[in-house]
């Protein structure tokens, strides 16, 4: 069964600290993989795509690996910002895609 | 420039009554589509639509109706509301390129309560 599996399912950190989002997938084969960020009460918003030949790919402090190999993908988050506290989703291009359950981060001051 | 919007926003609705939620895009993107989000869930596809008069089922369609007259509009119709559809609805719309190669843009979402 194709499956997005996300870890961890929530995370607090403090402002300006870093981290570390993870991303485990057994879809296969796919088109590409995608991040993306739901606010609360929010639709979901793009971050980052990546196909499946990427290894990295950045959008300002969110950085996206993926490891085809091991099938793993992750988000580092820089010098996080309050702004930051949202859902983070992964997403594997498929037909239909396959969303993950997300991983709540939340910032504080 | 409102993108894509949806309406309402929030709706309580008794079971057994039927709903319609609304889902409006501005950038005549092909590609539209109506998930749904619940707790311990990933977002699930109900049904999506490649052009005007085309649909097709995703992975939960039971129990909805779509249809897709013009390119901007893709309503979704709950014939008879049970309490187990209630749930967060988002639309989407996306470009033509391909059902899992092109970028997808959410709406805001439509909180629906069936009591």
């Amino acid at each position: 069964k194709n499956q997005v599996e996300q870890s961890p399912q929530s995370l607090i950190i403090l402002e300006g600290k870093n981290c570390t989002l993870q991303c485990n997938y057994t879809v296969s084969p796919f088109s590409n993989l995608r991040w993306y960020k739901q606010d609360t009460g929010r639709g979901p918003v793009s971050l980052t795509i990546m196909t499946f030949s990427e290894n990295t790919k950045s959008n300002g402090r969110y950085t996206a690996t993926l490891d085809a190999d091991t099938k793993q993908s992750s988000l580092h988050i820089t010098a996080s910002q309050l702004s930051d506290s949202a859902s983070y989703i992964c997403v594997v291009s498929r037909t239909p895609l396959v969303f993950g359950k997300g991983t709540r981060l939340s910032v504080i001051a | 420039d409102a993108g894509i919007t949806q309406s309402p926003r929030y709706k309580i609705t008794e079971t057994g009554r039927q709903v319609t939620l609304m889902c409006h895009q501005t950038w005549s993107h092909s590609y539209m589509f109506w998930y749904r989000q619940d707790l311990g869930h990933g977002l699930r596809l109900i049904y999506y639509s490649a052009a005007a008069d085309i649909t097709d089922k995703g992975e939960v369609p039971d129990g909805y109706v779509v249809s897709r007259s013009k390119t901007e509009n893709f309503p979704l119709t709950l014939e008879s509301a049970t309490r187990s559809q209630t749930s967060v609805y988002f639309c989407a719309s996306g470009p033509a390129g391909g059902l899992s190669s092109y970028e997808q843009y959410f709406g805001p979402g439509t909180r629906l309560t069936v009591t």
